[in-house]
């Protein structure tokens, strides 16, 4: 499978745990997107990557969340001292040049 | 997101008749408009784009009109079939970057 790949796809947590998220792009995009989707919403902008640069966050984003792209490749995606407002799926897309996002399954989060 | 807004927000139709969902936004920098469609469960899977040089885009079924002077953009599916049934969501890219803002979702319900 060469497509966008997460990994959990589910996780359940206990509030003020702190989880961890990995995405894996297609192999040759260099630009890696996270989003978080909640019921009924579409995706929400979170933080974006070209190559190991992260060129933008979301004012949303509270200081809980950091992301990473340390070689350029997969990314990790980590929220501290979670609370159950981040329950949500997470999820990851990929693209080259060209603007074409291409989404992953998504990482389920609940928090207890 | 707020910068994009989906009209209507559930639609449904005769099996054989066409759906046209209808999109508005707000950054007149937005140079990118694509379609996701996501099914229950699963990813949002990019089904069609227009850029703003172009007016209509056509893929079998599916075509997108882009009206930038109204800052709005329609899917139109022809020939509807029982799994076009899904949320569908347009997106934007914002501030002339890669960034996507996303509306809300449509339900198209397709009535066999």
């Amino acid at each position: 499978d060469t497509g966008v790949s997460q990994d959990p796809r589910h996780k359940i947590t206990k509030r003020g745990q702190n989880v961890t998220f990995r995405c894996d792009p297609i192999s040759e995009h260099n630009r890696l997107y996270w989003y978080r989707q909640t019921l009924g919403q579409g995706p929400e902008f979170l933080t974006y990557f070209q190559n190991e640069a992260q060129l933008e966050k979301s004012r949303l984003l509270s200081d809980r969340f950091s992301a990473e792209r340390p070689k350029g490749s997969f990314s990790t995606l980590e929220i501290q001292r979670t609370e159950q407002g981040d329950s949500a799926m997470y999820l990851c897309a990929s693209s080259s040049q060209n603007y074409e996002q291409y989404f992953g399954p998504g990482t389920r989060l609940t928090v207890t | 997101g707020e910068n994009v807004e989906q009209h209507p927000s559930t639609l449904s139709v005769q099996e054989g008749d066409s759906a046209v969902i209808k999109c508005t936004y707000s950054d007149s920098a937005s140079n990118y408009f694509p379609w996701y469609k996501q099914e229950l469960g699963k990813r949002p899977q990019l089904i069609i784009d227009i850029r703003s040089n172009v007016g209509e885009k056509k893929d079998q079924r599916i075509a997108v009109t882009l009206n930038k002077t109204a800052k709005h953009f329609s899917l139109h599916i022809t020939e509807t079939q029982p799994e076009d049934s899904a949320v569908y969501f347009c997106a934007a890219t914002l501030y002339g970057n890669n960034r996507l803002a996303f509306g809300k979702g449509n339900q198209v319900v397709v009535i066999p």
